[in-house]
């Protein structure tokens, strides 16, 4: 089993709908949580960041973490087709080092 | 430079062949990273360097796989005797920050280099 597991779509949604994207961790010790947006031929590109369990708001992006169910998620509202993309969620624990763990990302489509 | 810059986009190699891949971070960022992306998947943490140090290089799946940064700028990640399994995008990042914690933390991504190993 990955130590963080992501559905990888692909989510098809129109312009306009809220898209919800998730993904669920198995080691309680992450405490930092991410989400990376990653255009075709590109790297990824940080979205949102949230230390510790809450919620985190930038624009028309929300970030969830719910630490006791191992479970973060990702709101996007009014998308547009300029959101379609491969979304990474991305957790690192909190001590030392630097290794961050992806997961395997959903693309996602808004269709005009 | 403004952005994290990875030479070449693109390399073909034959089986059996060394590759060299060359990352020049954000000016100043003293830390850099490698990861291994393979299709349709996320990145994988290949090792990591604070300025010349490298610290962490446990993700790095065998000793084919060599990195280094001598003067704490740039990096090279080596690939000798190339296998198909190598076969992947191979991501360089940084980042400003030394320890974890702070609005800012996250990497830069490069746009990474599209090794195909034939």
């Amino acid at each position: 089993q990955k130590e963080v597991e992501q559905d990888p779509g692909p989510l098809s949604v129109p312009e306009g709908a809220i898209v919800s994207l998730n993904c669920t961790y198995s080691n309680s010790a992450f405490q930092y949580f991410m989400w990376y947006r990653q255009y075709s031929r590109k790297g990824p590109e940080l979205l949102m960041y949230t230390y510790s369990s809450g919620n985190k708001e930038d624009g028309r992006f929300t970030a969830q973490v719910d630490k006791s169910s191992k479970y973060i998620s990702l709101f996007i509202r009014d998308s547009q087709p300029s959101d379609s993309a491969t979304y990474l969620c991305a957790m690192s624990l909190n001590t030392g080092g630097f290794k961050t763990i992806f997961g395997a990302g959903t693309r996602l489509f808004v269709k005009a | 430079g403004a952005g994290v810059s990875q030479s070449p986009r693109y390399k073909v190699a034959k089986r059996g062949q060394d590759v060299a891949l060359r990352c020049d971070p954000i000016s100043g960022h003293v830390s850099l990273f490698w990861y291994q992306q393979a299709l349709g998947q996320g990145p994988e943490f290949l090792t990591y360097f604070q300025n010349e140090a490298q610290l962490d290089k446990s993700g790095l799946p065998s000793d084919r796989f060599f990195a280094e940064r001598p003067e704490g700028s740039v990096s090279t990640l080596k690939i000798q005797r190339t296998q198909q399994e190598d076969s992947a995008v191979y991501l360089c990042a940084s980042s400003q920050v030394v320890g974890a914690g702070g609005d800012d933390y996250g990497y830069t991504f490069g746009s990474g280099t599209r090794l195909t190993v034939v």
